[in-house]
């Protein structure tokens, strides 16, 4: 069974340009959460997923930053236009249920804009 | 505003020795998980602690979590260079998780 797969690991984008994060979840798991994390920092919760649902994007900057989980395919974090500020670890996390619990975390990308 | 904070930011200490680290909020957790985090990698899974009160041992690692659900700690005995990483609180809050923001464990051979 594999585990949260992202892709890619490394991102380089300059400024202005567009990011685009992948995340597939671990199999059986419907519930995805993505998470940024700056350097000697913790993680900062931006958005949870459902199939098709955006249920809770209370941490994601309203502009230029979108997710979107479809009934097919892997869960997408784009940002739009990035600025040096976007640069950071971008982690997504999978849960097999909603009431919390346990969430498993795939390698990360690391985006850098220049 | 639901906070964990976590104390020592760092800590840096000779093998073999003991250390604890702290996870403190004033909020009520359903649970609380500790992760670690290596550079370059995801966070990994340590331990959930669910019962006020409750302990679980990890091999030289114990977990306790506190009678009143706010509060957890994180003991490691006869610490080794392998431990060292980024140590992760986090508090279960209905589907999302509060994170500390962690303590960075190093340990010198």
């Amino acid at each position: 069974n594999a585990g949260v797969m992202q892709n890619p690991r490394h991102l380089v984008r300059r400024r202005g340009q567009e990011a685009r994060l992948r995340c597939s979840p671990m199999k059986g798991h419907s519930h995805v959460y993505w998470y940024r994390q700056l350097p000697e920092e913790g993680l900062k919760f931006m958005v949870y997923l459902q199939k098709e649902n955006i249920i809770d994007e209370s941490g994601m900057p309203k502009e230029r930053f979108s997710a979107e989980f479809p009934k097919e395919g892997p869960s997408i974090l784009r940002i739009q236009q990035v600025v040096r500020g976007d640069s950071a670890a971008y982690f997504c996390a999978s849960s097999p249920w909603r009431d919390g619990g346990e969430q498993f975390f795939g390698p990360g990308t690391r985006l850098t804009v220049l | 505003t639901q906070l964990l904070e976590q104390s020592p930011q760092f800590l840096s200490i000779q093998e073999g020795e003991n250390l604890t680290v702290y996870c403190n909020s004033s909020s009520v957790f359903s649970s609380l998980q500790w992760y670690r985090q290596e550079p370059g990698e995801g966070p990994v899974l340590l331990v959930t602690v669910v019962t006020g009160g409750e302990v679980k041992k990890l091999k030289r690692l114990t977990f306790q979590f506190g009678d009143a659900r706010k509060d957890s700690s994180l003991h490691i005995t006869a610490a080794q260079p392998g431990d060292t990483g980024l140590y992760l609180c986090a508090g279960d809050s209905n589907y999302q998780l509060i994170w500390g923001a962690g303590t960075k464990l190093i340990i010198k051979p």
